[in-house]
Order: structure tokens, then C-alpha cells, then sequence
């Protein structure tokens, strides 16, 4: 079965800096990887999500991941930290198209000023 | 853009009585899902929906659960005596297809009491 482990449960960052959450998974086939965000009294957003083609995926708001297959790692990333990107990130995985997603904790991020 | 809803957004309930958490998925959505995250704990895949029948659930999808799609808009996740434990974050989402990205909704925050 496939699992994530998000290290982490609070990252707070300076305004301007490096944002780096972590994300190791575990599945015994290759998995499809997800960043979802989660703004305060809202849903899920898809950040960015990994399905076998570029190792290193761009997505919205300045995010990255890079899929590290020797390292189960799916490492998300920003260079510099904007205030609104305060909010909860959740890393999922899942095997197929038709499997349901796996959820890590998530990590709360906080940016100060 | 379009979006899931979810209401009620909180809901408080005592134990033993029945919920129904309605959702509203995007309206060209084939596919539709239940998670939900126990406070401090993951988010969890309780029930996915195709075709007016259940394609998939969890071991938390027990015989107290069931999921109806009323209409041709709605999609209801119903509790018939909740417990205590059932108190959590549940979120509704749905997909265009198998191998589409899940749009989450902003959640309905249960509380049983």
C-alpha cells in the first residue's frame, strides 16, 4: 500500500525566503505525485502534480517539485516567500489513475514579515 | 472558474442522530469522492462515486455510511447514528474522468457531540 510522510507539521519561513516543505512517499509501483494547498476556509487546490513525464514540475503561485526516485521524495519549493502563501500543504500519492488519493498530515506554513 | 460546494460548513450534532453533508460538484464532473481529516490526522479516503454506484470505499465506509446522488446537481454523504468519533473535517470532491485532477470543495466541519 502507498503512504506519505510529510516532515514537519509547522514551517514557518521569513518574507523572501527559501520555502522548502518535505514529502517522502512509499509505493511499491510508480506513483502518481500531488501538492495540494489549502487557504484558510476553502478546499483542496491542486498546487502541481507528477504523472511520469518531467521530473521537476512547475506549478502555480512560483511552486516546484522535484519527483527523486532514488530519495521517495517529493520535495516542494519556492524560492521566495510571499506573505499570501501562509496557508496548510498537503502532499498525496496515489498508484493509478482510478485509486483514491493518500494524504499526508499536511504542513502548515507560516511567512513572516 | 467552477467550483465544489459543500454545506453546511459546520455542522453540530449529538450522538446517535443522522447528518447528510451535501455537496455540489462541478457540473460536467463524472467522478465524485468523500475524504475526511480528523483533527491532527490525515486526510482520509472514505467513498468514491461513478454511475450512480459506489466504485470504491475504505474500511471507515462502514454500514452507517451511505452516499446518494439525489439529482442531477447534489451529492450527499449521509451518517445514520453518528459517534463521537465521527467528529472531522469532510471534504467532497470530483474529477472529469479517472486520470483527472480531483477539485476539492471547501469542506463541512462536523462536530458530534
Amino acid at each position: 500500500a502507498q503512504s506519505v510522510t510529510q516532515l514537519g507539521s509547522h514551517v514557518s519561513v521569513s518574507e523572501g525566503a527559501l520555502v522548502l516543505l518535505r514529502c517522502n512517499y512509499s509505493s511499491s509501483v510508480p506513483p502518481y505525485l500531488f501538492w495540494y494547498v489549502q487557504y484558510p476556509n476553502q478546499g483542496l487546490q491542486l498546487l502541481l502534480k507528477y504523472t511520469s513525464a518531467a521530473t521537476l514540475v512547475k506549478g502555480i503561485n512560483g511552486f516546484e517539485a522535484e519527483f527523486k526516485k532514488s530519495e521517495t521524495s517529493f520535495h516542494l519549493t519556492k524560492p521566495s516567500a510571499h506573505m499570501s502563501d501562509a496557508a496548510e500543504y498537503f502532499c498525496a500519492v496515489r498508484i493509478s489513475g482510478n485509486t483514491p488519493l493518500v494524504f499526508g498530515k499536511g504542513t502548515r506554513l507560516s511567512v513572516i514579515a | 472558474e467552477p467550483e465544489v460546494t459543500q454545506t453546511p460548513s459546520h455542522q453540530v450534532t449529538q450522538m446517535g442522530q443522522e447528518v447528510i453533508l451535501r455537496c455540489v460538484p462541478i457540473s460536467n464532473h463524472l467522478y465524485f469522492y468523500w475524504y475526511r481529516q480528523i483533527l491532527g490526522q490525515k486526510v482520509e479516503f472514505l467513498v468514491s462515486f461513478y454511475n450512480n454506484e459506489i466504485s470504491e470505499k475504505s474500511e471507515i465506509f462502514d454500514d452507517q455510511f451511505s452516499v446518494e446522488r439525489p439529482d442531477g446537481s447534489n451529492f450527499t454523504l449521509k451518517i445514520r447514528s453518528t459517534k463521537l468519533e465521527d467528529s472531522a473535517m469532510y471534504f467532497c470532491a470530483s474529477s472529469a474522468g479517472q486520470e483527472e485532477t480531483q477539485y476539492f470543495g471547501p469542506g463541512t466541519r462536523l462536530l458530534v457531540l
